[in-house]
């Protein structure tokens, strides 16, 4: 099983700030990730796909990279609507054994 | 308007059977694989299991297999998942998510808001 280490489990940013959250891959996956949020009372979203990949209407402040088995996850300048909970999820095992990550919890700081 | 409703989520004793239930609306949904994903009170998500386009192939979860069974019919837009002999560590809301079609491997790219599955005595 392909594990994924997300980090950190919560970051406290300021309206306008950055931010960042990491999520590392226990064997190589390719591009093969995924970037969902996640808000209270409500569905996972697909924000990002094949690592750097915008999904349909997400903002262009979201954005994702790769760097080997590392993938980042930046929001360039926090909005008060994107503060929720943010999950990679690797599908390279597909169709059996995709894997998330643990979450990171985005506050308000 | 395309989106996923769940439905068919309980209070269940432990050994007991539950029939979750998705209906699909504003898309085609045999076009595409379909999965089922859980998240525990306070955890992290989870994909339980998931199924072709014509119902040929059906992957599972190690911890369900033997136990849950997916299914799909495509006339009616749904998808179901029968769950057997379960276990109070199956508590969670189960989500129905929609894998994507542009080409293999698949993302979630649609999903619905989920129905609590609780196992309890």
């Amino acid at each position: 099983e392909i594990v994924m280490t997300q980090s950190p489990a919560a970051l406290s940013v300021s309206p306008g700030g950055r931010a960042t959250v990491s999520c590392r891959a226990s064997q190589t996956i390719g591009d093969n990730l995924a970037w969902y949020q996640q808000k209270p009372g409500q569905a996972p979203r697909l924000l990002i796909y094949t690592a750097s990949k915008r999904a349909t209407d997400i903002p262009t402040r979201f954005s994702g990279s790769r760097s080997g088995t590392e993938f980042t996850l930046t929001i360039s300048s926090v909005q008060s609507e994107d503060f929720a909970i943010y999950y990679c999820q690797q599908y390279n095992s597909w169709p059996s054994m995709n894997t998330f990550g643990q979450g990171t919890k985005l506050e308000i700081k | 308007e395309v989106q996923l409703v769940e439905s068919g989520g309980a209070l269940v004793q432990p050994g007991g059977s539950l029939r979750l239930s998705c209906a699909a609306s504003g898309f085609t949904s045999s076009l595409y694989f379909m999965s089922w994903v859980r998240q525990a009170p306070g955890k992290g998500l989870e994909w339980v299991a998931n199924i072709q386009q014509d119902g040929s192939h059906r992957y599972y979860l190690d911890s369900v297999k033997g136990r849950f069974t997916i299914s799909r019919d495509n006339a009616k837009n749904s998808l179901y998942l029968q769950m057997d002999s379960l276990r109070v560590e199956d508590t969670a809301l189960y989500y129905c998510a929609r894998e994507s079609s542009v080409a293999a491997p698949y993302y979630f790219d649609l999903w619905g808001l989920g129905t609590l599955v609780t196992v309890s005595s």
